[in-house]
């Protein structure tokens, strides 16, 4: 079983639509937890961290489910800009992040 | 601030040549990382380092050397180049006082 196992997707939606995406994690003892963002040929860059309780940044909302060792990220109001692959990311260690795939977002006119 | 940046940007060996990768960060992070990346696979860990003068390997660290030369630069070598190292190769780097990783924009290396 992957560490970090990621639906690759495409989902395709239409601009204004709210889209979610799940990540699953083996590793129980992992201590921290991240998305991050990828357009294509470019590095990956930051989109938020996910906490227990739940966060939201402006249109994107992450949760994290412990029990069920799952974490998702929720977009409203999708735009243009948002296609885009998106990493789910988990820190087993201090210095160790586990990536996912990623799940890759088309979001059209 | 200029972040994470790499050299070369691209680069096309031959078998069983060698060459260095380099990365230099300019945000005082103390970690500093080097990831391959290949189709249907998430990053991988090759090396990193969690502050100067020491050096540690990830996941995949058969084939490389790294030097971390001062708290800035952090360079990745291939001693002798095999096809199976053709990869988009991230370095990063970390504050350990804050979440979360910062690429550099990759080295897209073929090794033919």
């Amino acid at each position: 079983r992957k560490e970090v196992e990621q639906d690759p997707g495409p989902f395709n939606v239409p601009e204004g639509a709210t889209v979610a995406f799940n990540c699953t994690y083996s590793n129980s003892a992992s201590q921290s937890f991240f998305w991050y963002r990828q357009d294509c040929r470019k590095e990956p860059k930051l989109l938020m961290s996910v906490y227990s309780s739940g966060n939201e940044d402006g249109r994107f909302t992450a949760q994290l489910n412990r029990a069920s060792q799952y974490i998702s990220l929720l977009i409203r109001d999708s735009k243009l800009s948002d296609s885009a692959t998106y990493l789910c990311v988990v820190n087993i260690s201090f210095q160790k992040l586990v990536f996912g795939t990623g799940t890759r977002l088309l979001v059209s006119p | 601030n200029a972040g994470v940046t790499q050299t070369p940007k691209f680069q096309v060996l031959k078998t069983g040549q060698s060459m260095t990768l380099q990365c230099a960060q300019d945000m005082n992070h103390n970690s500093m990382y080097w990831y391959r990346q290949d189709p249907g696979m998430g990053l991988r860990l090759i090396y990193y380092s969690a502050s100067e003068g020491t050096t540690d390997k990830g996941e995949v660290p058969n084939g490389y050397n790294v030097s971390r030369l001062n708290k800035r630069e952090f360079s990745l070598r291939l001693e002798s180049a095999a096809p199976s190292q053709t990869s988009v190769y991230f370095c990063a780097s970390r504050d350990n006082r804050a979440p979360g990783q910062y690429f550099g924009p990759g080295t897209r290396l073929t090794v033919t």
